[in-house]
């Protein structure tokens, strides 16, 4: 296995543009996870997923961003009309029910929202 | 006051060194205790996982949890130019809840 996959690795978009990133997580791991991570700051927890099942969403998630998984096995990430504020990188991470706390991060997604 | 919070860096030590490295929680339900390494345009990677209260060896790192006080540290020995990292506290309260991390600290070692 070639661990949690993420693409795309850059992304650069204008304002107000929809941008969608997809995670491909370690293949028997049932749990995926979000996060966002800005400079100097740590990991943000956004949402996670249980199979294809969202469990839990952050409260400072907007309806702005919408993840799915939709057959538990990759993920994506959309965030519609960005905002500058959401430059970041985001990185998603898998897995095993029985090892909540043991994630295995992907490289990341960095957007830029110019 | 947030839920996990690190000390400040950045922390620039000699080849050699010992490095304790801390973090503090206010969240009594924290059960379990994580520090994950982040390099450079990397994601973060899982160095050391605690549950009890006490000390975790593992090679030159170990991890300490004192409960009672909210309070665990990361120790590293004979410190190498390859532990510059930022290094991340993170902490879960049960197997159902989302990990929670600390700001990070980025650790650089002088050869």
């Amino acid at each position: 296995d070639t661990g949690v996959s993420q693409n795309p690795r850059h992304k650069i978009t204008k304002r107000g543009q929809n941008v969608t990133f997809r995670c491909d997580p370690i293949s028997e791991h049932n749990r995926l996870y979000w996060y966002r991570q800005t400079l100097g700051q740590g990991p943000e927890f956004l949402t996670y997923f249980q199979n294809e099942a969202q469990l839990e969403k952050s409260r400072l998630l907007s309806d702005r961003f919408s993840a799915e998984r939709p057959k538990g096995s990759f993920s994506t990430l959309e965030i519609q009309r960005t905002e500058q504020g959401d430059s970041a990188m985001y990185l998603c991470a898998s897995s095993l029910e029985a090892g909540a706390g043991e994630l295995f991060f992907g490289e990341g997604s960095r957007l830029t929202v110019l | 006051q947030k839920e996990v919070e690190q000390d400040p860096g950045p922390l620039s030590v000699p080849e050699g060194a010992i490095v304790s490295l801390n973090c503090t929680y206010s969240n009594s339900a924290f059960q379990y205790f994580m520090w994950y390494r982040q390099y450079s345009r990397k994601g973060p990677e899982l160095l050391m996982y605690t549950y009890s209260s006490g000390n975790k060896e593992d090679g030159r790192f170990t991890a300490q949890v004192d409960k009672s006080s909210k309070y665990i540290s990361l120790f590293i020995r004979d410190s190498q130019p390859s532990d510059s990292a930022t290094y991340l506290c993170a902490m879960l309260a049960g197997a159902n809840s989302k990990l929670t991390f600390g700001k990070g600290i980025t650790l650089s070692v002088r050869p």
